[in-house]
Protein backbone atom coordinates (compact mmCIF):
# COMPACT_ATOMS: atom_id res chain seq x y z
CA UNK A 1 0.00 0.00 0.00
CA UNK A 2 1.85 3.20 -1.29
CA UNK A 3 -1.00 5.83 -0.16
CA UNK A 4 -1.95 6.45 -3.82
CA UNK A 5 -5.01 4.72 -5.04
CA UNK A 6 -6.64 4.12 -8.64
CA UNK A 7 -9.81 3.48 -10.01
CA UNK A 8 -10.58 1.36 -12.01
CA UNK A 9 -7.98 -1.18 -12.44
CA UNK A 10 -9.42 -3.03 -15.15
CA UNK A 11 -10.74 -1.21 -18.20
CA UNK A 12 -12.24 -2.44 -21.55
CA UNK A 13 -13.29 -0.23 -24.11
CA UNK A 14 -14.54 0.37 -27.42
CA UNK A 15 -13.24 3.13 -29.71
CA UNK A 16 -15.97 5.50 -29.49
CA UNK A 17 -16.47 5.35 -25.70
CA UNK A 18 -15.79 7.85 -23.07
CA UNK A 19 -14.45 7.31 -19.65
CA UNK A 20 -12.53 8.28 -17.08
CA UNK A 21 -9.53 6.92 -15.40
CA UNK A 22 -9.71 8.35 -11.51
CA UNK A 23 -6.50 8.48 -8.74
CA UNK A 24 -6.15 9.73 -4.89
CA UNK A 25 -3.21 10.33 -2.78
CA UNK A 26 -3.75 9.84 0.95
CA UNK A 27 -0.07 11.46 1.51
CA UNK A 28 -0.96 15.41 1.80
CA UNK A 29 1.65 15.67 -1.47
CA UNK A 30 1.16 18.64 -4.17
CA UNK A 31 2.27 16.83 -7.42
CA UNK A 32 0.61 14.19 -9.54
CA UNK A 33 1.67 12.93 -13.00
CA UNK A 34 0.29 10.14 -15.42
CA UNK A 35 2.25 7.78 -16.51
CA UNK A 36 1.95 5.40 -19.55
CA UNK A 37 3.55 2.02 -20.11
CA UNK A 38 3.01 -0.12 -23.06
CA UNK A 39 4.27 -3.34 -23.62
CA UNK A 40 8.00 -3.56 -24.00
CA UNK A 41 8.53 -0.08 -23.33
CA UNK A 42 9.53 2.23 -20.22
CA UNK A 43 7.36 3.90 -18.49
CA UNK A 44 6.45 7.46 -20.05
CA UNK A 45 5.68 10.45 -18.42
CA UNK A 46 2.08 11.73 -19.79
CA UNK A 47 1.13 14.77 -17.82
CA UNK A 48 2.08 16.77 -14.40
CA UNK A 49 0.19 19.02 -12.25
CA UNK A 50 1.75 20.94 -9.41
CA UNK A 51 -0.80 22.41 -6.93
CA UNK A 52 -3.57 21.74 -9.60
CA UNK A 53 -2.01 23.37 -11.98
CA UNK A 54 -0.72 21.41 -15.17
CA UNK A 55 3.04 22.07 -15.58
CA UNK A 56 3.91 19.70 -18.29
CA UNK A 57 2.24 18.18 -21.00
CA UNK A 58 4.55 15.32 -22.75
CA UNK A 59 2.91 15.65 -26.13
CA UNK A 60 -0.01 14.12 -25.33
CA UNK A 61 -2.88 13.90 -28.11
CA UNK A 62 -6.03 15.65 -27.60
CA UNK A 63 -8.25 12.07 -26.65
CA UNK A 64 -6.47 12.09 -23.17
CA UNK A 65 -7.83 14.88 -21.17
CA UNK A 66 -6.20 15.44 -17.57
CA UNK A 67 -8.41 17.20 -14.82
CA UNK A 68 -6.82 18.18 -11.18
CA UNK A 69 -9.15 19.70 -9.02
CA UNK A 70 -7.60 19.35 -5.64
CA UNK A 71 -3.91 18.25 -4.73
CA UNK A 72 -5.47 14.68 -3.75
CA UNK A 73 -7.32 13.70 -6.98
CA UNK A 74 -6.67 13.49 -10.60
CA UNK A 75 -8.48 12.35 -13.50
CA UNK A 76 -7.82 11.25 -16.81
CA UNK A 77 -10.52 11.40 -19.52
CA UNK A 78 -10.53 8.95 -22.37
CA UNK A 79 -12.71 9.56 -25.56
CA UNK A 80 -12.11 8.37 -28.97
CA UNK A 81 -9.04 5.98 -28.56
CA UNK A 82 -7.04 3.65 -30.46
CA UNK A 83 -5.97 0.38 -30.10
CA UNK A 84 -2.32 1.43 -30.04
CA UNK A 85 -3.84 2.96 -26.63
CA UNK A 86 -4.13 0.04 -24.43
CA UNK A 87 -1.53 0.08 -21.74
CA UNK A 88 -1.19 0.06 -18.18
CA UNK A 89 -1.98 4.10 -17.23
CA UNK A 90 -0.14 4.27 -13.55
CA UNK A 91 -0.47 7.50 -11.05
CA UNK A 92 1.82 8.57 -8.84
CA UNK A 93 2.79 11.91 -6.44
CA UNK A 94 5.20 13.47 -4.66
CA UNK A 95 5.88 16.40 -2.43
CA UNK A 96 7.44 19.74 -4.31
CA UNK A 97 9.31 22.57 -2.90
CA UNK A 98 9.28 25.56 -4.40
CA UNK A 99 12.78 25.74 -3.51
CA UNK A 100 13.85 23.34 -5.32
CA UNK A 101 13.21 20.57 -3.01
CA UNK A 102 12.78 16.74 -4.28
CA UNK A 103 11.20 14.07 -3.20
CA UNK A 104 10.54 10.41 -4.29
CA UNK A 105 7.38 9.12 -6.56
CA UNK A 106 4.85 6.82 -4.86
CA UNK A 107 3.01 5.02 -7.72
CA UNK A 108 -1.04 3.63 -7.22
CA UNK A 109 -1.28 -0.13 -9.21
CA UNK A 110 -2.58 1.41 -12.09
CA UNK A 111 -5.14 1.10 -14.32
CA UNK A 112 -4.96 -1.97 -17.10
CA UNK A 113 -6.63 -0.41 -20.37
CA UNK A 114 -7.80 -2.49 -23.00
CA UNK A 115 -8.73 -0.41 -26.53
CA UNK A 116 -10.91 -3.11 -28.60
CA UNK B 1 16.71 14.24 -24.04
CA UNK B 2 18.44 12.41 -21.31
CA UNK B 3 18.86 8.39 -22.33
CA UNK B 4 18.22 5.98 -19.52
CA UNK B 5 20.00 2.25 -20.07
CA UNK B 6 19.93 -0.52 -17.99
CA UNK B 7 21.66 -3.70 -17.92
CA UNK B 8 21.38 -6.70 -17.83
CA UNK B 9 17.68 -6.75 -19.90
CA UNK B 10 16.84 -10.21 -18.23
CA UNK B 11 18.38 -12.04 -15.50
CA UNK B 12 17.74 -15.43 -13.68
CA UNK B 13 19.12 -16.52 -10.47
CA UNK B 14 18.85 -19.34 -8.24
CA UNK B 15 17.53 -18.46 -5.00
CA UNK B 16 20.46 -17.46 -2.57
CA UNK B 17 22.28 -16.09 -5.27
CA UNK B 18 23.71 -12.09 -5.48
CA UNK B 19 23.56 -9.82 -8.67
CA UNK B 20 24.19 -6.32 -9.17
CA UNK B 21 21.90 -4.50 -11.88
CA UNK B 22 23.23 -1.17 -14.00
CA UNK B 23 21.72 1.78 -14.39
CA UNK B 24 23.26 4.41 -17.22
CA UNK B 25 22.27 8.27 -17.89
CA UNK B 26 23.42 10.59 -20.34
CA UNK B 27 23.32 13.94 -18.56
CA UNK B 28 23.61 15.77 -15.16
CA UNK B 29 20.02 14.83 -13.20
CA UNK B 30 18.89 16.35 -10.68
CA UNK B 31 18.12 12.55 -8.67
CA UNK B 32 17.68 8.90 -9.20
CA UNK B 33 15.34 6.37 -7.50
CA UNK B 34 14.97 2.23 -8.04
CA UNK B 35 11.82 0.84 -8.22
CA UNK B 36 10.49 -2.34 -8.26
CA UNK B 37 7.35 -3.54 -10.14
CA UNK B 38 5.80 -6.75 -8.81
CA UNK B 39 4.22 -8.96 -11.77
CA UNK B 40 0.77 -7.04 -10.95
CA UNK B 41 1.72 -3.93 -11.90
CA UNK B 42 2.42 -2.02 -8.84
CA UNK B 43 5.90 0.18 -8.58
CA UNK B 44 7.14 0.32 -5.25
CA UNK B 45 10.04 2.68 -4.14
CA UNK B 46 13.09 1.00 -3.65
CA UNK B 47 16.02 3.75 -3.05
CA UNK B 48 16.23 7.35 -3.85
CA UNK B 49 19.68 7.83 -4.44
CA UNK B 50 21.26 10.67 -6.32
CA UNK B 51 23.89 10.38 -4.71
CA UNK B 52 26.05 7.54 -2.60
CA UNK B 53 25.15 4.50 -1.09
CA UNK B 54 22.20 3.86 1.23
CA UNK B 55 21.79 0.13 2.37
CA UNK B 56 17.95 -1.56 3.21
CA UNK B 57 17.86 -5.48 4.21
CA UNK B 58 19.19 -7.65 1.28
CA UNK B 59 19.11 -4.28 -1.09
CA UNK B 60 21.77 -1.51 -1.63
CA UNK B 61 21.82 1.36 -4.31
CA UNK B 62 25.07 3.32 -5.36
CA UNK B 63 24.97 5.93 -7.32
CA UNK B 64 27.91 8.08 -8.77
CA UNK B 65 26.68 10.94 -9.80
CA UNK B 66 29.92 12.02 -11.74
CA UNK B 67 30.45 9.25 -13.48
CA UNK B 68 26.80 9.24 -14.35
CA UNK B 69 25.93 5.20 -13.70
CA UNK B 70 24.06 3.74 -10.17
CA UNK B 71 24.09 -0.13 -9.38
CA UNK B 72 21.37 -1.77 -7.25
CA UNK B 73 22.91 -5.02 -5.15
CA UNK B 74 20.50 -7.51 -4.20
CA UNK B 75 21.74 -10.44 -2.21
CA UNK B 76 20.73 -13.50 -0.93
CA UNK B 77 17.75 -13.41 -3.04
CA UNK B 78 14.37 -14.81 -2.85
CA UNK B 79 11.43 -15.84 -5.20
CA UNK B 80 9.49 -12.67 -3.85
CA UNK B 81 12.72 -10.08 -5.54
CA UNK B 82 10.98 -11.53 -8.99
CA UNK B 83 9.91 -8.31 -11.25
CA UNK B 84 11.22 -6.15 -13.46
CA UNK B 85 13.47 -3.20 -11.65
CA UNK B 86 13.69 0.07 -13.11
CA UNK B 87 15.42 3.33 -12.41
CA UNK B 88 14.29 6.70 -13.22
CA UNK B 89 16.03 9.26 -13.03
CA UNK B 90 14.55 12.83 -12.28
CA UNK B 91 14.99 16.42 -14.35
CA UNK B 92 13.13 19.43 -14.22
CA UNK B 93 12.65 22.64 -12.42
CA UNK B 94 10.14 22.82 -9.34
CA UNK B 95 8.78 19.68 -10.37
CA UNK B 96 10.69 16.78 -10.26
CA UNK B 97 9.99 14.98 -13.63
CA UNK B 98 11.43 11.08 -14.35
CA UNK B 99 12.36 9.28 -17.58
CA UNK B 100 12.57 5.62 -16.48
CA UNK B 101 14.97 3.31 -17.79
CA UNK B 102 14.17 0.33 -20.00
CA UNK B 103 14.22 -2.12 -17.12
CA UNK B 104 15.90 -4.90 -15.90
CA UNK B 105 13.34 -8.73 -15.47
CA UNK B 106 14.70 -10.51 -13.04
CA UNK B 107 13.24 -13.96 -12.29
CA UNK B 108 14.40 -15.80 -9.27
CA UNK B 109 14.06 -19.72 -9.23
CA UNK B 110 13.60 -21.86 -6.03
Amino acid sequence: ETGVTQTPRHLVMGMTNKKSLKCEQHLGHNAMYWYKQSAKKPLELMFVYNFKEQTENNSVPSRFSPECPNSSHLFLHLHTLQPEDSALYLCASSQEGSGGARDTQYFGPGTRLTVL
Amino acid sequence: GIQVEQSPPDLILQEGANSTLRCNFSDSVNNLQWFHQNPWGQLINLFYIPSGTKQNGRLSATTVATERYSLLYISSSQTTDSGVYFCAVGYGGATNKLIFGTGTLLAVQP
